[in-house]
């Protein structure tokens, strides 16, 4: 059972470059997340989908996007890599209920020169 | 959305038992009180969730308080591993939406 699986580990893209962060869960979770950290800082909800299918805006959204392909996967676009986005991504899913955890992967540590 | 306040850092010794503390002033009804866990390098790990009263698990318990606008979470023994970040989030019922603050940094020392 390997939970929440997030790939790559690590990345250095130059400014404007484009890549895709992957996100796959086998707990057949309905919600899916995409979270940054930055340095001595808690999380910040990029985007969510609260269920196969639907995809919403978290509080910093602006220079990515996402693709629920299907229940299983996640993905997190940058299409035009900035510094700003130098940050440790995490990809998280819970059954969608308050009162059910979020199980997270291990993250993709993104730099950006 | 409910936002939470705790220490910025803590410290305690091996064999202790360490009560970390979390105001939410504004939490509504139908929200519950989750800690999380994270080591350097990991994704933070659920620890332990609770609505009111006392919930204890292998890990931890959480006291809460009959007004709700604080909770603690109490790690018993603790030991050298249990040196991490803590955060303390208020999830709710209608919007799952998590605001997470920049935790509690707790240091054991022998």
């Amino acid at each position: 059972n390997a939970g929440v699986t997030q790939t790559p580990k690590f990345q250095v893209l130059k400014t404007g470059q484009s890549m895709t962060l992957q996100c796959a869960q086998d707990m057949n979770h309905n919600s899916m997340y995409w979270y940054r950290q930055d340095p001595g800082m808690g999380l910040r909800l990029i985007y969510y989908s609260a269920s196969e299918g639907t995809t919403d805006k978290g509080e910093v959204p602006n220079g990515y996007n996402v693709s629920r392909l299907n229940k299983r996967e996640f993905s997190l676009r940058l299409e035009s890599a900035a510094p700003s986005q130098t940050s440790v991504y995490f990809c998280a899913s819970s059954d969608g209920t308050a009162n059910s955890p979020l199980h997270f992967g291990n993250g993709t540590r993104l730099t950006v020169t | 959305l409910a936002k939470t306040t705790q220490p910025i850092s803590m410290d305690s010794y091996e064999g202790q038992e360490v009560n970390i503390t979390c105001s939410h002033n504004n939490i509504a009804t139908n929200d519950y009180i989750t800690w999380y866990q994270q080591f350097p390098s990991q994704g933070p790990r659920f620890i332990i969730q609770g609505y009111k009263t006392k919930v204890t698990n292998e890990v931890a318990s959480l006291f809460i308080p009959a007004d709700r606008k604080s909770s603690t979470l109490s790690l018993p023994r603790v030991s050298l591993s249990d040196t991490a970040v803590y955060y303390c989030l208020v999830v709710s019922d209608s919007n799952y939406q998590l605001i997470w603050g920049a935790g509690t940094k707790l240091i054991i020392k022998p």
